[in-house]
């Protein structure tokens, strides 16, 4: 089985501009999840979406965006970029949001590094 | 509000030298606790998961509520196991939303 996949793998853009970077998840897999790591804040979970609907979104301005297509790949967007969006951005692809059930978990793809001039 | 704390940002120790790496975290519930492992350019991936009470590549941790920490620990370290290490918790309530600790880079010297 094919991992995650995230395209592109680094982008340089300049302060004000705007990008979108995407995810193809594992085949099957109809959950995905946003990440953005940096050194000084970690991993920071910015949203989620299953069957085309965001379930969740982290504490990120609305500069941030994403969306979920119907074949489960995922896109983000970011708005009027600023220097502190300078990070790897990455996805998180699993089979389902679980209604109780336990064991499985997210599979990371290997990110996308993002350098705001 | 769920929170994940990693005391140590950076570890030391010999090879052969047993290793524990803490994690406490804040969740009014039952969580799920994980440990995320990143090797050198590679991408994150699962290390182990409480639940399945398993342990790999030597690693084990145990869940304990009452101290609510999930430390991973391995008797003997190999310099193969240095690595960043990320503890991460999942809620309750149907979504697959990590909370991550900030890591601690692992090193193993020979």
């Amino acid at each position: 089985k094919a991992g995650v996949t995230q395209t592109p793998r680094y982008l340089i853009k300049t302060r004000g501009q705007q990008v979108t970077l995407s995810c193809s998840p594992i085949s099957g897999h109809r959950s995905v999840s946003w990440y953005q790591q940096t050194p000084g804040q970690g991993l920071q979970f910015l949203f989620e979406y299953f069957s085309e609907t965001q379930r969740n979104k982290g504490n990120f301005p609305g500069r941030f965006s994403g969306r979920q297509f119907s074949n489960s790949r995922s896109e983000m967007n970011v708005s009027t970029l600023e220097l502190g969006d300078s990070a790897l951005y990455l996805c998180a692809s699993s089979p389902s949001i679980r209604p109780g059930s336990r064991g499985e978990t997210q599979y990371f793809g290997p990110g996308t590094r993002l350098l705001v001039l | 509000a769920q929170r994940v704390t990693q005391p140590e940002k950076l570890l030391s120790v010999f090879k052969g030298a047993p290793v524990e790496l803490k994690c406490n975290y804040s969740y009014s519930g039952s969580p799920e606790l994980f440990w995320y492992v990143q090797y050198s350019r590679q991408r994150l991936q699962l290390l182990l998961r409480h639940i399945s009470r398993e342990s790999i590549k030597g690693f084990t941790a145990d869940l304990n509520k009452g101290e609510t920490s999930f430390h991973l620990k391995k008797p003997f370290a190999q310099e193969e196991d240095s690595a960043m290490y990320y503890c991460a918790l999942r809620g309750q309530g149907g979504s697959e939303k990590l909370v991550f600790g900030k890591g601690t880079k692992l090193t193993v010297n020979p």
